[in-house]
């Protein structure tokens, strides 16, 4: 079956710090698809990244980088000098590599993240 | 280019009624998923529809059913609602790349609200 687990309920940090929000996940699959949402209190869900189980190099898109390891199934995403825009809950999510089943997201329970000036 | 759009932003419905959800994929986009999202159980899959097909679903009970038109805009229908059924739902659209889905986006969602 498939999980994706964000094990950090809520983070809390200072305006500027980095901070790094946690994602590990199970398939049995070899093939599947990673992403990381961001949601404001608006209620969007926003994409920021979709990466495939072929692909495990890390990406750098400004002040946002992402950690793929396969080894640990572990999809990390780290925010360098956070900003307080930054504040929103972020989701980490998983699809299977099959056509009929990558429309399908499981997703983790979410990170709180607050960034406070 | 417009996103993905959802109708209504709000509702406020009694237990037992039945309530209709719309979604307007971005134009060219052929995938729409439904997902709901409550406190307790966060996001959760629906279903997905492809060129008018169910294609994908959740574990959600018959009273959650949906549909796609021709032109993939996207209904979905919760019947004799309860008060669980309170929730955020949200709708996504996606193209197909080589048989796979490319990301999801998604729509603002409408608030369920069952008193």
């Amino acid at each position: 079956a498939q999980k994706v687990t964000q094990a950090q309920t809520e983070i809390s940090v200072v305006e500027k710090e980095d901070v790094t929000l946690d994602c590990v996940y199970e398939t049995r699959d070899t093939t599947y698809y990673l992403f990381w949402y961001k949601q404001p209190p608006s209620g969007e869900l926003v994409f920021l990244i979709r990466r495939n189980s072929f692909d495990e190099q890390n990406e750098i898109s400004g002040r946002y980088s992402w950690n793929f390891q396969k080894s640990t199934s572990s999809f990390n995403f780290t925010i360098t000098a956070s900003q307080v825009v930054d504040s929103a809950v972020y989701f980490c999510a998983l699809s299977e590599g099959y056509s009929s089943n990558t429309g399908k997201l499981i997703f983790g329970q979410g990170t709180t993240l607050q960034v406070k000036p | 280019k417009a996103g993905v759009t959802q109708t209504p932003r709000y509702l406020i419905k009694t237990r037992g009624q039945q309530v209709t959800l719309s979604c307007s994929p971005i134009s060219g986009h052929r995938s729409v998923s439904w997902y709901q999202q409550t406190p307790g159980q966060g996001l959760q899959f629906l279903f997905e529809y492809f060129s008018e097909t169910q294609r994908n679903k959740g574990n959600f009970p018959g009273r959650f059913s949906g549909r796609q038109f021709s032109n993939s805009r996207s209904e979905m229908n919760v019947s004799t609602l309860e008060l669980g059924d309170s929730a955020l739902y949200l709708c996504a659209s996606s193209l197909e790349r080589g048989g796979v889905n490319t990301e999801a986006f998604f729509g603002q969602g409408t608030r369920l609200t069952v008193v």
